[in-house]
């Protein structure tokens, strides 16, 4: 069956880079994502990266897919107090429409 | 265009009774879902839709049933609440192509039964 699994809880210094690990068992998946969460709000998508990608930047953000090992990670370089929040990895398979979500990495942010 | 939205935004319920959760989206989407957020365990699928007039069951069904008579709605139904169903519930959309950069979340509606 399909499942994401993620750390609970990051600490991380402003300034500093933070990585955020994911890892997902259904070899099937096409494309992976990560979202944030601050507090009382839905989820944000943040990027994705489709299945045959090693790795894919967007401003601070990377994106890193060994497939081989069914791991994703999310660096955020220069982090920042705004950063604080929750992150969600997910994936989707080409069979279906369905998404599935890891438990959520918090991560606070520390001046 | 107010992409998804969701009502109630917070309620309180005794247990054993009964609620309706709307969602609704001006989008066109063809493809909706209800989830369950609950801490540590990420978002849970309870049902979906991939169209109007149909649905069909995610991870957590059991407690729920949904209705999708019209395109942009999708109701989900607590028939018999339950203390186990307290939880924050999040209503999403997906774009007809698929493709997730065109998904939206609601702003969620807590629900909180006694």
């Amino acid at each position: 069956g399909e499942d994401v699994e993620q750390s609970l809880f990051l600490s991380v210094r402003e300034g500093d880079s933070s990585v955020i690990n994911c890892t997902y068992t259904d070899s099937s998946s096409t494309y992976l994502y990560w979202y944030k969460q601050e507090p009382g709000a839905g989820l944000q998508l943040l990027t994705y990266i489709f299945s045959n990608m090693d790795m894919k930047q967007d401003q601070r953000l990377t994106v890193l897919l060994n497939k081989k090992d069914k791991h994703l990670s999310l660096r955020i370089a220069d982090t920042q107090t705004g950063d604080s929040a929750i992150y969600f990895c997910a994936e989707i398979q080409a069979a279906g429409n369905k998404l599935t979500f890891g438990g959520g990495t918090r991560v606070l942010v520390k001046p | 265009n107010a992409g998804v939205t969701q009502t109630p935004k917070f309620r309180v319920l005794k247990t054993g009774q009964s609620m309706t959760l709307l969602c609704a989206q001006d989008m066109n989407h063809e493809y909706m879902y209800w989830y369950r957020q609950d801490p540590g365990m990420g978002l849970r699928l309870i049902h979906y839709s991939v169209g109007e007039g149909t649905t069909a069951k995610g991870e957590v069904p059991d407690g729920y049933n949904v209705s999708r008579l019209k395109k942009q709605n999708f109701l989900l139904g607590l028939e018999s609440a339950a203390p186990s169903q307290t939880s924050v519930y999040f209503c999403t959309t997906l774009g007809n192509r698929g493709y997730l950069e065109t998904q939206y979340f609601g702003p969620g509606t807590r629900l909180l039964v006694l």
